[in-house]
Formats: C-alpha cells, structure tokens, sequence
C-alpha cells in the first residue's frame, strides 16, 4: 500500500511566522502535490513536483513556496502565514495509473 | 480555470437503497476521472477510476462516464450507513493536474 505521511496533524501558528509542512511517500512516486481544502471550495491545488528540485505552480501558489530536494519528501512552505491561509492541508502522490493517493492532512491555524 | 461541478447536497437516501451522485465538467481534453470518498475530518480515499465511455463496476460501486455531455457519475448500491460521506469527483488534464470538484454530502439513513 502507498504511505503518506505529513509531519502534523494540528498546526497553530501566528500571524507572519514561517512555516514548514513536510510529507513523505514511501512509493518512489514521482509526482507529488500540496492542495488545500476550505469548505465549499474543494481541494485547490497549490504546487506541484515531478521530479527532485522541480516544481510548478498550481492555481493558488501566492503566499506559498515548496522544496524538493529528495525523491520522497515534499515540503510546502508558508514565508509568512497570514489569517486567510488557515485551511486544512492535504499532500498527495500519484501512481502511474494516475490514482492520487493523500497523506492524513494538516488542519493549519493561523492566528 | 478548469470546472468541475458537484451538487453540494446533502443527498440523503435509506439504507439498502441505490445512491447517485452526479459531477459534470467544462474542458473536453479530460482524460481520467476519479472518485473519491472523504469521511469527516479525513483525507481523500479512491473509490474509482474511469477512463473510457461507458459503465466501471467494482463492488458496489458503478462509475459511468459520457464525454459527449462531459458528464460522469456514481451510482452506490445497497447503501450503508458506512457510505454517509462526502463523495469528491475530480478530473486529470494533461497528466499530471488534477481538479476537483467540491463534493457532495451523502447520508444514508438507517
């Protein structure tokens, strides 16, 4: 089975501290995504990677910035969390039958 | 900005009944559709795939796809309390995006 695993379950922060959310796969799946889900407005895809130290921007990247420097691990970074970022966070991979495959998320505070 | 569109619900529907859930979408280059279950506070689980027109069983569970009216669907038979969820349709376009829609509330009463 496909194992993702994000660093938090809960997150509080304040208002302009820099944040970090990691994930993790276990797969050796090349692409991997951050997404965040607000109700009403579904998940939102924030950036994505396909490949070590690639990345693309997805529909929201403004406020947020990512790392990849190893295949399994994805951090999505918040240079200076503000109130409208507080959303739950959800990263994923991606098989290559395209199933994506979602880490436990990261319900994100931002104070 | 690609649509895909759901309605939120709540779809409320007795137990041992069958459950439809519709989802439509805006682009014609769509070339995989998906379906997934979120439980409460949850992440997003794959229910099931569809790539081509027609019908997809597993289980329970009847994907139907018609590109022509850019229109997929899920049909949940012998409902459970179990299947009372948010049921998320998304969509893949040029391989490597995905979008969603924003899901519609199903209860399924005992």
């Amino acid at each position: 089975d496909v194992k993702v695993t994000q660093s938090s379950r809960y997150l509080v922060k304040r208002t302009g501290e820099k944040v970090f959310l990691e994930c993790v796969q276990d797969m050796d799946h090349e692409n991997m995504f951050w997404y965040r889900q607000d109700p009403g407005l579904g998940l939102r895809l924030i950036y994505f990677s396909y490949d070590v130290k690639m990345k693309e921007k997805g529909d929201i990247p403004e406020g947020y910035s990512v790392s990849r420097e190893k295949k399994e691990r994805f951090s999505l970074i918040l240079e200076s969390a503000s109130t409208n970022q507080t959303s739950m966070y959800l990263c994923a991979t991606i098989s290559t039958g395209f199933e994506q495959y979602f880490g436990p998320g990261t319900r994100l505070t931002v104070t | 900005q690609k649509e895909v569109e759901q309605n939120s619900g709540p779809l409320s529907v007795p137990e041992g009944a069958i459950a439809s859930l519709n989802c439509t979408y805006s682009d014609r280059v769509s070339q995989s559709f998906f379906w997934y279950r979120q439980y409460s506070g949850k992440s997003p689980e794959l229910i099931m795939s569809i790539y081509s027109n027609g019908d997809k069983e597993d289980g329970r569970f009847t994907a139907q796809l018609n590109k022509a009216s850019q229109y997929v669907s899920l049909l949940i038979r012998d409902s459970q309390p179990s299947d009372s969820a948010t049921y998320l349709c998304a969509v893949l376009y040029n391989f490597n995006k995905f979008y969603f829609g924003s899901g519609t509330k199903l209860n399924v009463k005992p």
